[in-house]
């Protein structure tokens, strides 16, 4: 079956440390997404990557890095920069800019 | 600014009844709008697209609806079932193919 692939659902961390949360997709898409999901907003925007070796910022990319070295893998690194890291974290990929975006099932970070 | 509000903030019904969300966008210029159905713990699932000559469109038991002179959407869930329990958001694609998403409505479904 095709999907996306989020690992781990649940991760804990203490401050300081760096995360990196995986995402993998084998729906042949090229573009693929790092969204945060918080209680009561909307999903905020942390990276996205139309093609392999290229990406971009989203609107809240501070604190993060990713890396697209791979069409299938698209992880997510959250550093000790990240002021505010604890949150419900969700990779998409879509086939193109104007196609609907097929979500994981996220991965829950946790720092304390 | 684009934003997309979405009312109400949650919503409880009994299993059987019908139910109507409303989702209200500022985005321009308007390209398309979605609504999402998303289960506690799990990512999004579209349930459908709305372009702006779109005025209804129904997928099953879901019916949503468009007025791009007012800015509004709405979503009607006929003859709910339990698994329609569930968080809806609505998002708006704006241009550059930015998405503005609303903050959802929390569903819950009583039997």
């Amino acid at each position: 079956d095709g999907g996306i692939t989020q690992s781990p659902k649940y991760l804990f961390r203490k401050e300081g440390q760096n995360v990196t949360l995986s995402c993998e997709q084998n729906l042949n898409h090229d573009a693929m997404y790092w969204y945060r999901q918080d209680p009561g907003q909307g999903l905020r925007l942390i990276y996205y990557s139309q093609i392999v070796n290229d990406f971009q910022k989203g609107d809240i990319a501070e604190g993060y890095s990713v890396s697209r070295e791979k069409k299938e893998s698209f992880p997510l690194t959250v550093t000790s920069a990240q002021k505010n890291p604890t949150a419900f974290y969700l990779c998409a990929s879509s086939l193109s800019e104007d196609s609907p975006l097929h979500f994981g099932n996220g991965t829950r970070l946790t720092v304390t | 600014k684009n934003q997309v509000e979405q009312s109400p903030q949650s919503l409880i019904i009994l299993e059987g009844k019908n139910c109507t969300l409303q989702c209200n966008y500022t985005v321009s210029p308007f390209s398309n709008l979605r609504w999402y159905k998303q289960d506690t713990g799990r990512g999004p699932v579209s349930l459908t697209i709305m372009t702006f000559s779109e005025n209804t469109k129904s997928n099953g038991r879901y019916t949503a609806t468009l007025d791009a002179d007012t800015k509004q959407s709405s979503l009607h869930i006929t003859a709910s079932q339990l698994s329609d329990s569930a968080s809806y958001i609505c998002v708006v694609r704006g241009s550059n193919y930015q998405l503005i998403w609303g903050a959802g409505t929390k569903l819950i479904i009583k039997p």
